[in-house]
């Protein structure tokens, strides 16, 4: 879906290094997702925002942080506390938080220099 | 919390023929299932879903039916094209905020 945009596409980072993941959507969506996806497995959630100014754990959420100040935007930081980085990581909206269907963005894949 | 599995993890079939995924789930109070297709390198998109009011739900070679007393439902694509071969997830919820849990995903390979 061309409304929720991820940047940058692919990422590095250094060892005890903080990096942040953007994610922007205009679709006048309520709630936003992060979710990481490694090789052969499923999506597991990072954290979700079901309005601004409000975001609850998922079920990974150690060594990651987030932060929900505006409505369209859902930026994920990865902090050097988080020991295993490497992987897909895709940002998700939807409408509202009861069985409304997800819009992906195109994901960041981050690797560890 | 809920568990969703699914199976198989690949899965191969000549172009034209059907293809069927399947999925269980654990939690009795999950209400919604959807189906994303995901293309390599690509985000995962919607391709169809199903509540818990209906059993079976079609849209052209796609089909999604759910089985609520056995906690199963399954995926069924006709006539494939090798244009379907990606990843396909499965995912329950049950309307909480926490929103989708997802299966591992089954990767489809249509061969020509």
């Amino acid at each position: 879906d061309g409304g929720i945009t991820q940047s940058p596409k692919y990422l590095f980072r250094k060892e005890g290094q903080n990096v942040t993941l953007s994610c922007e959507q205009n679709l006048n969506h309520d709630a936003m997702y992060w979710y990481r996806q490694d090789p052969g497995q499923g999506l597991r959630l990072i954290y979700y925002s079901q309005i601004v100014n409000d975001f609850q754990k998922g079920d990974i959420a150690e060594g990651y942080s987030v932060s929900r100040e505006k409505k369209e935007s859902f930026p994920l930081t990865v902090t050097s506390a988080q020991k295993n980085p490497t992987a897909f990581y895709l940002c998700a909206s939807s409408i509202g938080s009861s069985n409304q269907p997800q819009h992906f963005g195109d994901g960041t894949r981050l690797s560890i220099l | 919390g809920e568990n969703v599995e699914q199976h198989p993890s690949t899965l191969s079939v000549q172009e034209g023929d059907s293809a069927v995924i399947k999925c269980t789930y654990s939690d009795s109070a999950s209400n919604y299932f959807p189906w994303y297709k995901q293309e390599l390198g690509k985000r995962p998109q919607l391709i169809i879903d199903i509540r818990s009011n209906v059993g079976e739900k079609k849209d052209q070679r796609i089909a999604v039916t759910l089985n609520k007393t056995a906690k199963h439902f399954s995926l069924h694509i006709t006539e494939t094209q090798p244009e379907d071969s990606a990843v396909y997830f499965c995912a329950a919820s049950r309307g909480s905020a926490r929103q989708l849990t997802f299966g591992s995903g089954t990767q489809l390979t249509v061969l020509p």
